[in-house]
C-alpha cells in the first residue's frame, strides 16, 4: 500500500461549476477525514467517516458541500456551485481507530482548488 | 473543551542550531496521544513524532525529540542540528478519538 492518494491534484474551475474530489485511504484504515487548508493556516476539519458512516458533518462549510464513502473504502467530496472563496487545498486523511483512542492520521497530497 | 495552542507563529534559526517549538493543550482525559506533524512548502503533511500520554519517557526520533510535561499539559518539540530541509510548518495535535490541531508554527532554517 502506497499511502493515501487524492485525485485530482489540481483543479481549476469557473465560479458556479460543480467539482468532485476523490480520496483513496490506506486500505486497512476505518476512518477517513476531509479537511480544508488555506495558505498559512492549519487544517480545518470538514467531516469524517467511520467505515461507510458519516459521523460528523456539521462542520461542512455550507450545504453546497457534501461527502460520501459508499462502500467504506474511497470517498468523494463534492462542492456545488463553487465560489471564489472555496479556493483552497482540500486534504484527505485516514486512520485506524481501535479501542485505544490512538488516532494517528495519514495524509494524502491534497487537491488544490482554484475557482476563477 | 479540548484545545491546542502554539504560541509561536514563526521562528527562524541558523542551520545546525537547535530549536524548540512550544505547544500546550487542554484536556480532561487521562489517556490520549500527542503528535507533531510537519508540512513542508507545497508538500504533504507528514508525522514527525508521537507521544502516548501514559508513557513518561519522552519520545525521540533521530534529531527530533519532545519534552512532554503531562501535569503542565505541555508538549514541545526540539529539533537538534537543524537542516535546511526542516523548513516547514509544524503542527501540534492532540488526540483522544478526535484530532485537535494547533494553528501551526512556521519554521525557517537559514543557511
Amino acid at each position: 500500500d502506497t499511502g493515501v492518494s487524492q485525485d485530482p491534484r489540481h483543479k481549476i474551475t469557473k465560479r458556479g461549476q460543480n467539482v468532485t474530489f476523490r480520496c483513496d485511504p490506506i486500505s486497512e484504515h476505518n476512518r477517513l477525514y476531509w479537511y480544508r487548508q488555506t495558505l498559512g493556516q492549519g487544517p480545518e476539519f470538514l467531516t469524517y467517516f467511520q467505515n461507510e458512516a458519516q459521523l460528523e458533518k456539521s462542520r461542512l462549510l455550507s450545504d453546497r458541500f457534501s461527502a460520501e464513502r459508499p462502500k467504506g473504502s474511497f470517498s468523494t467530496l463534492e462542492i456545488q456551485r463553487t465560489e471564489q472563496g472555496d479556493s483552497a487545498m482540500y486534504l484527505c486523511a485516514s486512520s485506524f481507530l481501535g479501542t485505544s483512542g490512538d488516532n494517528e492520521q495519514f495524509f494524502g497530497p491534497g487537491t488544490r482548488l482554484t475557482v476563477l | 473543551a479540548q484545545t491546542v495552542t502554539q504560541s509561536q507563529p514563526e521562528m527562524s534559526v541558523q542551520e545546525a542550531e537547535t530549536v524548540t517549538l512550544s505547544c500546550t493543550y487542554d484536556t480532561s482525559e487521562s489517556n490520549y496521544y500527542l503528535f507533531w506533524y510537519k508540512q513542508p512548502p507545497s508538500r504533504q503533511m507528514i508525522l514527525v513524532i508521537r507521544q502516548e500520554a501514559y508513557k513518561q519517557q519522552n519520545a525521540t526520533e533521530n534529531r527530533f525529540s519532545v519534552n512532554f510535561q503531562k501535569a503542565a499539559k505541555s508538549f514541545s518539540l526540539k529539533i537538534s542540528d537543524s537542516q535546511l530541509g526542516d523548513t516547514a510548518m509544524y503542527f501540534c495535535a492532540h488526540s483522544n478519538y478526535q484530532l485537535i490541531w494547533g494553528a501551526g508554527t512556521k519554521l525557517i532554517i537559514k543557511p
